[in-house]
């Protein structure tokens, strides 16, 4: 597609509910992020892709939290359990290459999570 | 560890003032900088980039001096908009990392007519 599409767009969950946030970067893009952005805060990392591979989790912040890449294009990030805390607009971003992630990568419009 | 500090908001201009919103950072190697624009109901725009100490980064009328001496890497327009309210995120990668980006708290920028 011409940008990265994110899906839904919102997301209202109970406490305690799991949900599934997905991601559709830009066709061929190899390396793919997810970044959690709290109200009033800049993006934090979570996870990095380069292709199927996720080479980075350092950011994820529990272990409810788990993101995969199966055939290195479409990317799911699950949240199991949710907690109030767990509210936030949920990133994704892709670029070619890795190399060129010095250069800034393009990002989705985000999915805002509310957990009530 | 590494990180990125920007000067709190909001900022209130009025259209055809002068803008700097400072930005400073700490990294153990040689990052590349970056600022992100999110306009209303979008999502984050690359806006400008250096990649070096005194490389400056330029684009719509925005500037970026990357200066290692100061850590600093202060965003500039000479004249702004009403079109340029948006909140603007200051961003480092570091030189050895895969490639995630470190943000600041960004700063809203409202420009009235």
């Amino acid at each position: 597609g011409a940008g990265v599409s994110q899906s839904p767009r919102y997301k209202v969950a109970k406490r305690g509910q799991d949900v599934a946030l997905r991601c559709d970067p830009i066709s061929g893009h190899v390396s793919l992020f997810w970044y959690q952005q709290a109200l009033g805060q800049g993006p934090e990392f979570l996870t990095y892709f380069q292709n199927e591979a996720q080479l980075d989790k350092s950011g994820l912040p529990s272990d409810r939290f788990f993101a995969e890449r199966p055939e290195g294009s479409v990317s799911t990030l699950k949240i199991q359990r949710t907690q109030q805390e767990d509210s936030a607009v949920y990133l994704c971003a892709s670029s070619l290459t890795v190399v060129e992630v010095t250069y800034g990568y393009t990002f989705g419009s985000g999915t805002r999570l509310t957990v009530v | 560890g590494d990180s990125v500090t920007q000067m709190e908001g909001p900022v209130t201009l009025s259209e055809e003032a002068c803008l700097t919103i400072n930005c400073t950072y700490t990294a153990t190697g040689y990052p590349s900088l970056f600022w992100y624009v999110q306009y209303p109901g979008e999502g984050l725009q690359l806006l400008l980039k250096a990649t070096k100490a005194d490389d400056k980064g330029s684009n719509k009328g925005f500037e970026a001096t990357y200066r290692k001496e100061t850590t600093s890497f202060h965003l500039e327009k000479g004249s702004v908009q009403v079109s340029d309210s948006a909140v603007y995120f200051c961003a480092l990668k570091d030189g050895g990392s895969q490639g995630n980006l470190i943000f600041g708290k960004g700063t809203k920028l409202s420009v009235k007519p």
